[in-house]
């Protein structure tokens, strides 16, 4: 089946550093990429994501790039804010019979100092 | 602009009472509709998805149950809680005719005691 292995947290970072999140998957066909965030008590919201192999997914001056050669979709900012601290989840999505579904990667609890 | 909305933000229920949380979405038609759970440290769990009214998908055997009554709304019920259904609910919607990203709503934090 379907999975996601994102690289364990937590991440502790100083601001204006940059970040990396690996994320690396297996699926059975083509999927979408994705990334959500959650703030500290709130839902999960739409990071970014893409949709196809070298689609690179942008927002809020995160990105993160499709590469099917080696199933990963890794995050990166190059200079984190305090206000980046969340938690970030790696996900995908395939057709499965009558709808599509998510898989998710565990989370990785960033956590920015000032 | 298509939004969604769940309530209670916050529950604390005791063993054995049942549960309701509901979920609404506007601005759309005929969306997919679904519940994950996230427990405390751990990710997200899909429970149940629904592609239109009355038609549920269970992705896991557990304590809950979940209907879908109108077409934009999506219920998760209990009749009686377990202290294992402690967590963090989500309703989620995407529409099918669209492509495949997954909204979320606010949650739920489900306390049972």
């Amino acid at each position: 089946g379907d999975s996601v292995t994102q690289m364990e947290g937590p991440v502790t970072l100083s601001e204006e550093a940059f970040l990396t999140i690996n994320c690396t998957y297996t699926a059975t066909g083509y999927p979408s990429l994705f990334w959500y965030v959650q703030y500290p008590g709130e839902g999960l919201q739409l990071l970014l994501k893409a949709t196809k192999a070298d689609d690179k997914g942008s927002n809020k001056g995160f990105e993160a790039t499709y590469r099917k050669e080696t199933t990963s979709f890794h995050l990166e900012k190059g200079s984190v804010q305090v206000s980046d601290s969340a938690v970030y989840f790696c996900a995908l999505s395939e057709y499965g019979g009558s709808n599509y579904k998510l898989t998710f990667g565990k989370g990785t609890l960033l956590t920015v100092n000032p | 602009s298509q939004t969604i909305h769940q309530w209670p933000a916050t529950l604390v229920q005791p063993v054995g009472s049942p549960l309701s949380l509901e979920c609404t979405v506007e601005g759309t038609s005929n969306p997919n509709l679904y519940w994950y759970r996230q427990a405390a440290g751990r990710g997200l769990q899909l429970l149940f998805y629904s592609v239109g009214i009355g038609q549920i998908s269970s992705e896991v055997p557990q304590n809950l149950s979940a209907s879908r009554p109108q077409d934009r709304q999506f219920i998760l019920s209990s009749k009686k809680l377990l202290l294992s259904d402690s967590g963090f609910y989500l309703c989620a919607w995407s529409d099918p005719g669209a492509g495949n990203t997954i909204y979320f709503g606010e949650g739920s934090w489900l306390t049972v005691v």
